[in-house]
């Protein structure tokens, strides 16, 4: 599976929209890009997937780029609720794995 | 809504006894995970089973076995415990789906302190 890379740590003020970016360059035509999320002391939530198309649901939009090499998980208006560590993991079709890397801690602020 | 459950949420074991940590699903999701997460090193995966009796290591599955008899139940086993073995452990299960790996459902997790 194809490594991912996300920044660390973002903050954003409740009620704008958080876009939170990872790179996956080294992604191969057969993989997924999926999105959790983690609050403190639960267990990580799904929240959106893609292949190449963008995607919208009811918590959040992904953003493809054209060469999939990276995505954005963009969640519209983001509250206080949505304060995470969010991961991005590439997960190739029908695989059983998948490896967490570190994700992003977004903090949002009132 | 589908439910995976851990059967404790707190462990404390002292080193060199045997764990057991059990996973229960009621979905009848194909797929289940281990996996630890610890400070500084994000989530990471010890096993996984895609189907009954079947089992595949992750990435460290140094010091774990697992076993899966039946097919909503995945067991995690430290036949030793270690202190380094001290850890958040959560368990996940998911459907075979074309679109990669399928959701994962994870559970509460399981802290464990191995003294």
């Amino acid at each position: 599976d194809a490594k991912t890379t996300q920044p660390p740590s973002m903050d954003c003020a409740e009620g704008r929209a958080a876009n939170l970016p990872c790179n996956h360059s080294t992604i191969s035509g057969n993989e997924y890009v999926y999105w959790y999320r983690q609050i403190h002391s639960q267990g990580p939530q799904y929240i959106i997937h893609g292949l190449k198309n963008n995607e919208t649901n009811e918590m959040a939009s992904l953003i493809i780029t054209e060469d999939r090499k990276s995505s954005t998980l963009i969640l519209p208006h983001a509250t206080l609720r949505d304060t995470a560590v969010y991961y991005c993991i590439v997960v190739r079709t029908n695989a059983g794995k998948s490896t967490f890397g570190d994700g992003t801690t977004l903090t949002v602020k009132p | 809504d589908v439910k995976v459950t851990q059967s404790s949420r707190y462990l404390v074991k002292r080193t060199g006894e045997k764990v057991f940590l059990e996973c229960v699903q009621d979905m009848d999701h194909e797929n289940m995970f281990w996996y630890r997460q610890d400070p500084g090193l994000g989530l990471r995966l010890i096993y996984f089973s895609y189907d009954v009796k079947m089992k595949e290591k992750g990435d460290i599955p140094e010091g774990y076995s697992v076993s899966r008899e039946k097919k909503e139940r995945f067991s995690l086993i430290l036949e030793s415990a270690s202190t380094n073995q001290t850890s958040m452990y959560l368990c996940a299960s998911s459907l075979i789906a074309r679109g990669g790996l399928g959701e994962l459902f994870f559970g509460e997790g399981s802290r464990l302190t191995v003294l």
